[in-house]
Parts: structure tokens; sequence; C-alpha cells
């Protein structure tokens, strides 16, 4: 139940288009849903979070879409560009707790 | 500003020995997180300090430990190191109170031979 299941495990877009990952969970208990990306060499830095009480969340190219009936969450890229090749996280916790629970990672490679 | 600091960045360690690796949070951030990342298990939750108590802690064995100072800087320890544990030990801070939005480091890339 503590689980943050994410696909796809890889993703190939070329430049331009919209990139798209998904991520559900479980446990209703999770009230805050950031997304990470990382570089290789580097750690992960947060991008954009969501709160179940918001629907979207939408930061210039990255927009966070949430179903809370679903339990799903997804990341989508607009006008997708090549340096935003690499991998993106999802994660999830709960209210007062520090603890990230993150899903297993996308991949992804924008094709110029 | 500057960001979270983590010393070393590569380390070479044998089975057995143990090792501690630091953590200098963001200034003004009381929380800081360990988490390891590796290709097979991800990036999973190690512990978390908050003015010198541990207030949550992962599903690691006993080998793992951690301390934080009083000023904020945090170490790890592993102790009785094996193969398994060669990972990237990534350290993350934040205020501690009122947000969750958590900043990390660069990590420490831990080899055991």
């Amino acid at each position: 139940q503590q689980q943050v299941k994410q696909s796809p495990q890889s993703l190939i877009v070329q430049k331009g288009g919209i990139s798209i990952i998904n991520c559900a969970y479980e446990n209703t208990a999770f009230d805050y849903f950031p997304w990470y990306q990382q570089f290789p060499g580097k750690g992960p830095a947060l991008l954009i979070a969501i709160r179940p009480d918001v629907s979207e969340k939408k930061e210039g190219r990255f927009t966070i879409s949430f179903n809370k009936s679903a339990k799903q969450f997804s990341l989508h890229i607009m006008d997708s560009q090549p340096g935003d090749s690499a991998t993106y996280f999802c994660a999830a916790s709960m209210f007062g707790s520090y603890k990230l629970i993150f899903g297993s990672g996308t991949r992804l490679l924008v094709r110029p | 500003k500057a960001g979270v600091t983590q010393t070393p960045r590569y380390l070479i360690k044998t089975r057995g020995q143990q090792v501690t690796l630091s953590c200098s949070p963001i200034s003004g951030h009381r929380s800081v997180s360990w988490y390891q990342q590796t290709p097979g298990q991800g990036l999973q939750f190690l512990f978390e300090y908050f003015s010198e108590t541990q207030r949550n802690k992962g599903n690691f064995p006993g080998r793992f430990s951690g301390r934080q100072f009083s000023n904020s800087r945090s170490e790890m320890n592993v102790s009785t190191l094996e193969l398994g544990d060669s990972a990237l030990y990534l350290c993350a801070s934040s205020f501690g109170q009122g947000t969750e939005t958590q900043y990390f480091g660069p990590g420490t890339r831990l080899l055991v031979l």
C-alpha cells in the first residue's frame, strides 16, 4: 500500500512533442505528490508538486494532472526539448511526513 | 543561497568496513533526510532528522544509522559494509515544518568491493 507505480519505464519523444508520464498510488493518506527530474551524476531536482485538492497545476511547460478518485497523477511536458532528456520520478508523502515514496522512474529521451 | 552539499562525492570501500557520509543542508533548513538510490531498488528512504531527533526511519537494517548536529548538519554511517550497499546516497533538506518541499544534494557514490 506504500508503493507508487510509475509508467512507462522509458519514453522517446520528438522535439516539440508532448511527454506523458503516469503514476498510481494506493494509500489514500498520501496528500503531497511531487515530481523530480534527475540528470546523470546529479541529485533529483524538484520540478512541480500538487496536493489532492487541486486537479491540475501548471508551471511553464510542465503540468501535473491529478485524479483523486482513480488515485492517479501524471506529468505532461509540453513542447519537449532535448534538454528535457533526463530521468523523471514521481513521489508521494503523507501530511507532516518527510518520507517520500518514489516511483521507479521514467527515462525520457527527446530526439532533436 | 548555497544548495545541499555532500561529502565525499565518491568513495570506495571493501566488505566489512564502515563508512561515514556527511550532509550540510541549505542554510535555515532543519530537516535532513537520507535516501539510497540503486538501479534495482530505485530511491528508498533511509531516515529523517529534525532538530537532532530522528523522526522517521525506513526499512533498512540496523547497520545503517545517522545523526544530526545542532547546526543541522547530518551524518549517516554504514557499518559492516556489504556488496549490496553500493549505491548513490542522497541527502535532502527542508525547513521541516509547514512544507514538505525537499531539496536534494548531488549524492555520495559508494562502491563496495
